[in-house]
């Protein structure tokens, strides 16, 4: 079975600065997806971005960035220049063949001003 | 606004009673599915429909069941409820069944299930 490992539960970081969250994964799949979501106080799960397992380049979206290492199944994510609107709950997700999505415990980022 | 919207936002009820979590798809979209979110368990997936079948079973207790009606729709029962079973429950839809493709799901607001 899949497995998803968030090894930060809690994480700060100054507004500007830049901060990683890490993830590593389990699986025996060689094709899935990987992603991370944003849970702010709101609870809406919104998609910050996503990774596909067979590229190599690794995702990009505006301050987000990933560091996606397939053969050690690790996927982080870099938020770079840190605002106050990007404190929230942080989730990794993996979806395999069966398409649901395995989330981890998750990573609550914290934004000093 | 992701499409998906979810009834009620907020439900308060008792232990040992039942209730259903109702849940609209993006237009379009043929494939739903229910997490629950709870302070134990964390996010996990509970059970998938694709165009009226049932398609993957999660961590769904016994005493849950869904259905997707022919509009799409899909209802989550809970019945003989316990105190743990409070927690926020979501329902995401996407276009295909899931495959290999990129196969975005869309999260709709969630309902707050609180068993007193």
């Amino acid at each position: 079975a899949q497995t998803v490992t968030q090894s930060q539960p809690e994480m700060s970081v100054q507004e500007a600065e830049t901060v990683t969250l890490s993830c590593t994964y389990d699986t025996s799949e060689s094709d899935y997806y990987l992603f991370w979501y944003k849970q702010p106080p709101s609870r809406q799960m919104i998609l910050v971005i996503r990774q596909e397992a067979y590229k190599q380049q690794n995702a990009t979206e505006n301050r987000f960035s990933v560091n996606f290492q397939k053969a050690a199944k690790s996927f982080s994510l870099k938020i770079s220049d840190s605002q106050l609107g990007d404190a929230a709950m942080y989730f990794c997700a993996y979806r395999g063949s069966q398409g649901n999505l395995i989330f981890g415990k998750g990573t609550k980022l914290s934004v000093k001003p | 606004d992701s499409g998906v919207t979810q009834t009620p936002k907020h439900l308060i009820t008792a232990t040992g009673q039942r209730v259903t979590l109702r849940c609209s798809p993006r237009s379009g979209d043929l494939s739903v599915y229910w997490y629950q979110q709870s302070l134990d368990q964390g996010l996990q997936f509970l059970i998938q429909y694709y165009n009226g079948e049932e398609r993957a079973k999660g961590n769904i207790l016994e005493r849950f069941s869904a259905q997707q009606f022919p509009d799409l729709h899909s209802e989550l029962n809970l019945s003989s409820l316990e105190l743990g079973d409070s927690a926020l429950y979501f329902c995401a839809s996407s276009a295909l069944l899931s495959g290999n493709s990129y196969n975005e799901q869309f999260f709709g607001p969630g309902t707050r299930l609180t068993v007193l």
